[in-house]
């Protein structure tokens, strides 16, 4: 199975601030990497897909980059609702595996 | 628009037989493929086994001696059984749709259903 270790665990800033996350795969991925992003209580929800590719309707400050076994998410301006966890996953093959999920707090 | 909620008993005996129903609108189950992903309480989710939009069946080889996934067309439902609870089963069921095919995007998720393994 393809591990996903994501760092760090948790993350405290504050509104404005930016934001990077990592994604390290156990092995090459090939780019099919997928993130989420869950509010307490609530389902994921996809972010960005192909490590890169932004999904309708997510904002512009969420951007994704890598390849191989190392990949991020980056938050430009945090805005209140961007603090949740996030979640990387391997979309490659099976079983398709999640990172332990990054807790994005304010600071 | 696309929705998928799931339904199923809140407890499980430890040792019994969880069920669950996906239930699905807004898209078809003969186009896209059906996840059942699990979480456990401040955890990753874990992926535990897809139905193919042509009726083929995935499994997580961690869980596939206890899981099976089954669906009704005709009633836009996808279902789980998982037998031989353990308390570490306990945690939000979820089912997906899955956007790709031979990758997995899970682009629409139900709300989930809290299931707890306790006697």
């Amino acid at each position: 199975d393809i591990q996903m270790t994501q760092s760090p665990t948790s993350l405290a800033a504050s509104v404005g601030e930016s934001v990077t996350i990592t994604c390290l795969a156990s092995e090459d991925i090939y780019g099919s990497l997928v993130w989420y992003q869950q509010k307490p209580g609530k389902s994921p929800q996809l972010l960005i897909y192909g490590a890169t590719i932004l999904e309708d309707g997510i904002p512009s400050r969420f951007s994704g980059s890598g390849s191989d076994t190392q990949y991020s998410l980056k938050i430009n301006s945090l805005q209140p609702e961007d603090f949740a966890s996030y979640y990387c996953q391997n979309g490659l093959s099976t079983p398709w595996t999640f990172g332990g999920g990054t807790k994005l707090e304010l600071k | 628009q696309v929705q998928l909620k799931e339904s199923g008993p809140g407890l499980v005996q430890p040792s019994e037989t969880l069920s669950l129903t996906c239930t699905v609108s807004g898209f078809s189950l003969t186009s896209y493929s059906v996840s059942w992903v699990r979480q456990p309480s401040g955890k990753g989710p874990e992926w535990m086994g897809r139905m193919w939009y042509d009726g083929d069946t995935a499994y997580n080889s961690a869980l596939k001696s206890r899981l099976s996934i089954s669906r009704d067309t005709s009633k836009n439902q996808v279902f789980l059984k998982m037998n031989s609870l353990q308390t570490d089963d306990t945690g939000t069921y979820y089912c997906t749709r899955d956007r790709a095919t031979t990758v997995a995007v899970f682009d629409y998720w139900g709300q989930g259903v809290m299931v707890t393994v306790s006697s």
